[in-house]
């Protein structure tokens, strides 16, 4: 069974760059079977989809976020990563890794945990 | 971009009471429209996908309807587990969710 596990900072600096990485157990990142994912979640506040990676290396991102996110997968260590740079506090929120099957009837059914990242100084 | 929007925001209910949550898209999604179930602390729970289709080990007493631009979220006999917040999503174009409806005890 599919697991996922953020791990990062929990604190960053405003205008510095947030990376956090989701390691991948019970699957592979680079199954053609998946594609990967990141949704974050103000506290107190709703859901906001940043992006999507497949192991091939094929993103697709938020457009509201585009200009600041990357992600990557890292076949090596098994795991996928977000990086968002020039953070503010309005960036501070649960993110959260997930998984959707390739099959694309459906969407993120697996999730990770999550993981709080606060923009402070 | 697609937006979605969700009434109500807030839904007061007992234990046994059917619930009806409906969610709406700027535009068609035909069926590409999914359920999750989220309760304090935990990550989201997906409940539903292509509007209607109920996964696996989800109690068949949730249920999905709808397509194009107009959803629901039953649930036929409300639970104690049941007591959450919903969101609906959106995976016809790129992804995004409804601002969540909660589900509190009347």
């Amino acid at each position: 069974q599919l697991q996922l596990q953020e791990s990062g900072p929990g604190l960053v600096k405003p205008s510095e760059t947030l990376s956090l990485t989701c390691t991948v157990s019970g699957g592979s990142v680079s199954s053609r079977s998946y594609y990967w994912g990141w949704i974050r979640q103000p506290p107190g506040k709703g859901l906001e989809w940043i992006g999507r990676i497949y192991y091939s290396g094929s993103t697709y991102y938020n457009p509201s976020l585009k200009s600041r996110v990357t992600m990557s997968v890292d076949t090596s260590k098994n795991q996928f990563s977000l990086k968002l740079s020039s953070v503010t506090a309005a960036d501070t929120a649960i993110y959260y890794c997930a998984s959707r099957p390739a099959d694309v009837t459906s969407t993120f059914d697996t999730w990770g945990q999550g993981t709080l990242v606060t923009v402070s100084s | 971009d697609i937006q979605m929007t969700q009434s109500p925001s807030t839904l007061s209910a007992s234990v046994g009471d059917r619930v009806t949550i409906t969610c709406r898209a700027s535009q068609s999604l035909s069926t590409w429209l999914a359920w999750y179930q989220q309760k304090p602390g935990e990550a989201p729970k997906l409940l539903i996908h292509k509007a209607s289709t109920l996964q696996s080990g989800v109690p068949s007493r949730f249920s999905g309807s709808g397509s194009g631009t107009e959803f629901t979220l039953t649930i036929s006999s409300l639970q104690p587990d049941d007591f959450a917040t919903y969101y609906c999503q959106q995976y016809n174009s790129l992804f995004s969710f409804g601002p969540g409806t909660k589900v509190d005890i009347k």
